[in-house]
């Protein structure tokens, strides 16, 4: 089955405590990105990639680190996380930017809460 | 003024309703538009796709592009209670990586 799936779903941690979520996808799409989702502010971009070892910034990449050393996966790195980064966290993924039409296929979601 | 905007809602409806969900933009290069829906405690699944203006029909669902108005409309006839979602927009350039607008959550009554 076409699918993104992400690890863990659930995660509570205390601020400062290194964490990684794991992304992976096995379409082998070229484009890779990581969404957060708080209420309100609706999807916002967070990092994206657009190949192996090709990385760059979304709209509120503060805070957060990615790699992508391989085509399947783009981990997400909170270095030191903060309560303001409790949120939900959405990896997602597609063919590429070219001509245009980008459907993205999410994966399940990670609800992050950093007390 | 943002990109993309969207009234969150929320919006309750009879089964059997006419919705309307509605995004403005503002860059009129935008030229590939889709809509959205998350269920509860899932990731946004692809609802419908539209290049340029016009209206496209899947089943209930019908999406509609006014690139004069920059304003795009999804209507879902007859609707269920599993239309229960949240429906985002969302509209890209090519090349470029989709905008999304904040949502519209949607309850359906039976």
């Amino acid at each position: 089955e076409a699918q993104v799936t992400q690890n863990p779903r659930y995660l509570i941690t205390v601020t400062g405590k290194k964490l990684t979520v794991t992304c992976s996808q096995n379409m082998n799409h070229e484009y890779m990105s990581w969404y957060r989702q708080d209420p309100g502010l609706g999807l916002r971009q967070i990092y994206y990639s657009m190949n192996v070892e090709v990385t760059d910034k979304g709209d509120v990449p503060e805070g957060y680190k990615v790699s992508r050393k391989e085509k399947r996966n783009f981990p997400l790195i909170l270095e030191s996380p903060s309560p303001n980064q409790t949120s939900l966290y959405f990896c997602a993924s597609s063919l590429g930017l070219a001509g245009g039409y980008n459907e993205q296929f999410f994966g399940p979601g990670t609800r992050l809460t950093v007390l | 003024q943002k990109e993309v905007e969207q009234d969150p809602g929320p919006l309750s409806v009879p089964e059997g309703a006419i919705v309307s969900l509605n995004c403005t933009y503002s860059n009129s290069a935008f030229q590939y538009f889709m809509w959205y829906r998350q269920y509860s405690r899932k990731g946004p699944e692809l609802l419908m796709y539209t290049y340029s203006s016009g209206n496209k029909e899947d089943g209930r669902f019908t999406a509609q592009v006014d690139k004069s108005s920059k304003y795009i409309s999804l209507f879902i006839r007859d609707s269920q209670p599993s239309d229960s979602a949240t429906y985002l927009c969302a509209m890209s350039k090519a090349g470029t990586a989709l905008i999304f607008g904040k949502g519209t959550t949607l309850s359906v009554s039976s």
